[in-house]
């Protein structure tokens, strides 16, 4: 119950093309779900973060889409860039209930956007 | 410092010996977790400190794991009797403390137990 799921493993992308990565949950209990974007040798950076309040996010090329009913959410990344080449991952956490932001991240995702 | 500082980057050791891994988190966050990476894997949690007392340590794999915060500030991450098992980055994350969700990470440490 612990678990978030993350898909797909790997992805290729096109320049300027929208990238989709997906995660599930089952814990109904978390009310946080930030991703993260990690380059090689370095720690992972938030990217962008959604509560279960709303159904979508958006922040420049990013948005997240959440599906509270289906315990689902999504990262697009909307004309993707070869810099956005990195390894992505979703989180989820219950800390809005207990102050403890004790993250349970996915599997990851390793992104790359050819030029 | 400007974000969360981990030393050594690299720590090369022996089965059995004894590691201390260190993390200076941004100047004012109160609170501050370790997680560990595995090669292809998200982080895990392993232990979450407000101030200067460990609020949850449920993600240390076991009793060879320990981790300090003697002023609320300066964390070190204590392994003893390493195993090939631990080698892994061990990341450090700070926040603003309890109720704040973002934790900035630092680049973590890359132990290799041989």
């Amino acid at each position: 119950q612990q678990q978030v799921k993350q898909s797909p493993q790997s992805l290729i992308v096109q320049k300027g093309g929208i990238s989709i990565i997906n995660c599930a949950y089952e814990n109904t209990a978390f009310d946080y779900f930030p991703w993260y974007q990690q380059f090689p040798g370095k720690g992972p950076a938030l990217l962008i973060a959604i509560r279960p309040d709303v159904s979508e996010k958006k922040e420049g090329r990013f948005t997240i889409s959440f599906n509270k009913s289906a315990k689902q959410f999504s990262l697009h990344i909307m004309d993707s860039q070869p810099g956005d080449s990195a390894t992505y991952f979703c989180a989820a956490s219950g800390g809005g209930i207990s102050g403890t932001y004790k993250y349970i991240f996915g599997t990851g995702t390793r992104l790359k956007v050819l030029a | 410092g400007a974000g969360v500082s981990q030393t050594p980057s690299n720590k090369v050791t022996e089965k059995g010996k004894y590691v201390e891994l260190r993390c200076d988190p941004i100047s004012g966050h109160t609170a501050l977790y370790w997680y560990r990476q595995s090669l292809g894997q998200g982080p895990e949690f392993l232990i979450y400190f407000q101030g200067t007392g460990a609020a949850d340590d449920s993600g240390l794999p076991n009793d060879r794991f320990f981790a300090v915060r003697p002023e609320g500030s300066v964390s070190t991450l204590k392994i003893q009797r390493t195993e090939r098992g631990d080698s892994a980055v061990y990341l450090c994350a700070s926040s603003l403390g309890q109720g704040n969700e973002k934790l900035f990470f630092g680049s973590g440490t890359q132990l290799s137990v041989l």
